[in-house]
């Protein structure tokens, strides 16, 4: 489709596990967003890439996330060790530089 | 397909104008609906509608939600330079994981 795509929809995993959430921005934004919601609470910005320059990691909550966008296209957050506070829906959004934002349907991760 | 449909995509006013904003949805188990208004990193939260016909303000700002018509309207009054931002609507629901579909956004520009 013409919009952005996450995978996977529902993950559940155990406490220390390691785990991966895939964005597929629309083609051709150079700009890509992750944010994390809690359920009925606003969102809380993770990290942001923009065309080649270096991402602005200040919205991570802890040395145990990571993200990378290979090739200015398809982004990976990873979460390292998760804790159960991890538990959230994790939102991806893309734009053209600086442009309204388009958001992804999320990925719901559930940390046991 | 869930759906949720923003209009007017964009809107130019001039400070002291009243703007109302639209969202209408199509979507399977209704939990909620929220309006953010996004400025520079993660869009903040306004309001939150679970019940429709009772109006929540905050200021000069209010929402109110017909579940009939499916759709809410956030209404702006007086507004200020300040208030130029773009506006979002998601809609939760009782299925997809808690997950929350957004519409495209409004963005407002206010004039002095």
């Amino acid at each position: 489709g013409a919009g952005v795509s996450q995978s996977p929809s529902n993950k559940v995993t155990e406490k220390g596990k390691d785990v991966e959430l895939r964005c597929d921005p629309i083609s051709g934004h150079t700009a890509l967003y992750w944010y994390r919601q809690s359920l009925g609470q606003g969102l809380e910005f993770l990290i942001y890439f923009q065309g080649n320059s270096a991402p602005d990691k200040s919205g991570l909550p802890s040395d145990r996330f990571s993200a990378e966008r290979t090739g200015g296209s398809v982004s990976t957050l990873t979460i390292q060790r998760t804790q159960q506070e991890d538990s959230a829906v994790y939102l991806c959004a893309s734009s053209h530089e600086r442009g309204r934002e388009f958001f992804g349907p999320g990925t719901r991760l559930t940390v046991l | 397909e869930d759906k949720v449909v923003q209009s007017p995509l964009s809107l130019v006013v001039h400070e002291g104008d009243t703007v109302t904003l639209n969202c209408s949805y199509e979507v399977t188990n209704f939990r909620s609906l929220l309006w953010y208004k996004q400025e520079k990193k993660a869009p903040t939260f306004l309001f939150m509608l679970t019940s429709s016909g009772i109006e929540k303000k905050s200021g000069r700002l209010s929402s109110i939600l017909d579940k009939k018509e499916l759709s809410s309207i956030l209404n702006i009054t007086a507004t200020q330079t300040g208030d130029s931002a773009i506006y979002l609507c998601a809609v939760e629901q009782y299925t997809n994981a808690g997950k929350s579909t957004f519409g495209d956004g409004t963005t407002l520009t206010v004039k002095p």
